[in-house]
């Protein structure tokens, strides 16, 4: 069974970073690229960003540019997202989401996704 | 950026019906749309890729059909589980970008 378990959800002061993490089971880790994707009420669902973990590379929207970083570590099976200086605007439910690795535009397509992490920007 | 707007925002209909659920793109993406269903308190999960591919495991109740600019879900013989928001998404034209959601109730 194809899993990704998210890190538990976040309370953080505004201007602070956090990282939070995936850890993918049931499937070779390195046969998918991973997505995140940040849903809140005023906005919708935003995609954030993708890492090829195979290849350790990334790609993003320019609007998350500076304020993701994603990473992935092979040997654990688990992808990370951090965010950097915090804002209100910044809380949300953010979701790992894993695509097929193709060349086709159905790379973004996401099969599989974790039950999502809220972070909450609160003094 | 594309945007992706969705309608009706939201509808309730009775079990048996069959539903549709519209979504028109800013610019033609020539059938690079996916569908989602995202349950109540649930994270998405994928129904439909290719405009009209069916994920597997999803019920055949659900279809997609459309092209160019405009894309439809439908929904037939609902069913109470089908309860939750749907999502289209277009993956043509970088970056990805989602409608903002169809909320499904039963009558």
């Amino acid at each position: 069974e194809v899993k990704l378990q998210q890190s538990g959800d976040e309370l953080v002061r505004p201007g602070a970073s956090v990282k939070m993490s995936c850890k993918a089971s049931g499937y070779t880790f390195t046969d998918y690229a991973m997505h995140w994707v940040k849903q809140s009420p005023g906005q919708g669902l935003e995609w954030i960003g993708t890492i090829i973990p195979l290849i350790d590379t990334t790609s993003y929207n320019q609007k998350f540019k500076g304020k993701a970083t994603l990473t992935a570590d092979k040997s654990s099976n688990t992808a990370y997202m951090e965010l950097s200086r915090l804002t209100s605007e910044d809380s949300a439910v953010y979701y790992c989401a894993r695509s097929p690795i193709t060349i086709a535009a159905s790379y973004y397509v996401m099969d599989a996704w974790g039950q999502g992490a809220s972070v909450t920007v609160s003094s | 950026d594309i945007r992706m707007t969705q309608s009706p925002a939201s509808l309730s209909a009775s079990l048996g019906e069959t539903v549709n659920i519209e979504c028109l793109a800013s610019e033609d993406i020539y059938s690079d749309l996916a569908w989602y269903q995202q349950k109540p308190g649930k994270s998405p999960q994928l129904l439909i890729y290719n405009a009209n591919s069916l994920q597997n495991g999803v019920p055949s109740r659900f279809s997609g059909s459309g092209s160019g600019t405009q894309y439809s879900l439908k929904i037939n013989s609902l069913q109470s589980e089908d309860v939750a928001t749907y999502f289209c998404q277009q993956y043509n034209n970088y970056p990805p970008t989602f409608g903002s959601g169809t909320k499904l109730e039963i009558k």
